[in-house]
C-alpha cells in the first residue's frame, strides 16, 4: 500500500483481557516502530524492528506487552491481561533503510480499556 | 538523558497570522531533529527535519524551522496560517537506535 496502514482503528476491551494490534509498514521498509501515545501527550517508544530482529524493547512498560515481526514485514503489538492504564493510541511507523532516521507513520489503534 | 520540550501546551492564532512554535532539545551531539503535525485522528505526518548544513529548513505546507544550537532550539513557523493548520504539531529528536523521543505538543488553534 502507500502508507503504514494499522488495524483495528479503535478497540474496547475488559480489563483482563488480552489484544492483539496489527501493523503493515510500507513495502521495503526495513525498520519498524511502536509508539504509544497516551491523551494529551507525545508518543513514547515502546519497540524497534530491523528486519525480523527486535533491536530495541526497552520502552515496553512491562512484561504484559509483547511484540513480533516474524518476516520482517507486519508486526504484531499484543497486550496481555489489559489494564487500565494501558488506554492510549498505539502508533506504528517504519521506516527505509537509506533514511532509516525518517519515520512515517500510520494512523494509529486506539485502545481502551473499561 | 536526552529530551525535548515545548513550552507552549496551546497556541490561539487568527487566520492569516503568523505562527511560531517553540521546541527545545537537551545536550548531546548536533541532533537529528524533526517537526511532525498531528491532526485529529490522524497519525503523524512529517513537515521537516534537519540533520545539518544550513541551520533554516524548509518544509511541506508553507511550514520552515530554525535551527540554533546557541539556544538548543528548534522553533518552527509559518508567515500565514490557514484554517487547516488546525491540529497538534510535535518536535522529536532522533535518539539511539533511530528511535525518536518527542515533546508533549502544542495545540494549535485557528480564529476566523
Amino acid at each position: 500500500g502507500a502508507g503504514v496502514s494499522q488495524s483495528p482503528r479503535y478497540k474496547v476491551a475488559k480489563r483482563g483481557q488480552d489484544v492483539a494490534l496489527r501493523c503493515d509498514p510500507i513495502s521495503g521498509h526495513v525498520s519498524l516502530f511502536w509508539y504509544q501515545q497516551a491523551l494529551g501527550q507525545g508518543p513514547e517508544f515502546l519497540t524497534y524492528f530491523q528486519n525480523e530482529a527486535q533491536l530495541d524493547k526497552s520502552g515496553l512498560p512491562s512484561d504484559r506487552f509483547f511484540a513480533e515481526r516474524p518476516e520482517g514485514s507486519v508486526s504484531t503489538l499484543k497486550i496481555q491481561r489489559t489494564q487500565q492504564e494501558d488506554s492510549a493510541v498505539y502508533l506504528c511507523a517504519s521506516s527505509s533503510r537509506d533514511r532509516s532516521y525518517e519515520q512515517y507513520f500510520g494512523p494509529g489503534t486506539r485502545l481502551t480499556v473499561t | 538523558a536526552q529530551s525535548v520540550t515545548q513550552p507552549d501546551i496551546h497556541i490561539t492564532v487568527s487566520e492569516g497570522a503568523s505562527l511560531e512554535l517553540r521546541c527545545n532539545y537537551s545536550y548531546g551531539a548536533t541532533p537529528y531533529l524533526f517537526w511532525y503535525v498531528q491532526s485529529p485522528g490522524q497519525g503523524l505526518q512529517l513537515l521537516l527535519k534537519y540533520f545539518s548544513g544550513d541551520t533554516l529548513v524548509q518544509g511541506i505546507k508553507g511550514f520552515e524551522a530554525e535551527f540554533k544550537r546557541s539556544q538548543s532550539s528548534f522553533n518552527l513557523r509559518k508567515p500565514s496560517v490557514h484554517w487547516s493548520d488546525a491540529a497538534e504539531y510535535f518536535c522529536a529528536r532522533k535518539a539511539a537506535g533511530n528511535k525518536l523521543t518527542f515533546g508533549g505538543g502544542t495545540r494549535v488553534l485557528v480564529k476566523p
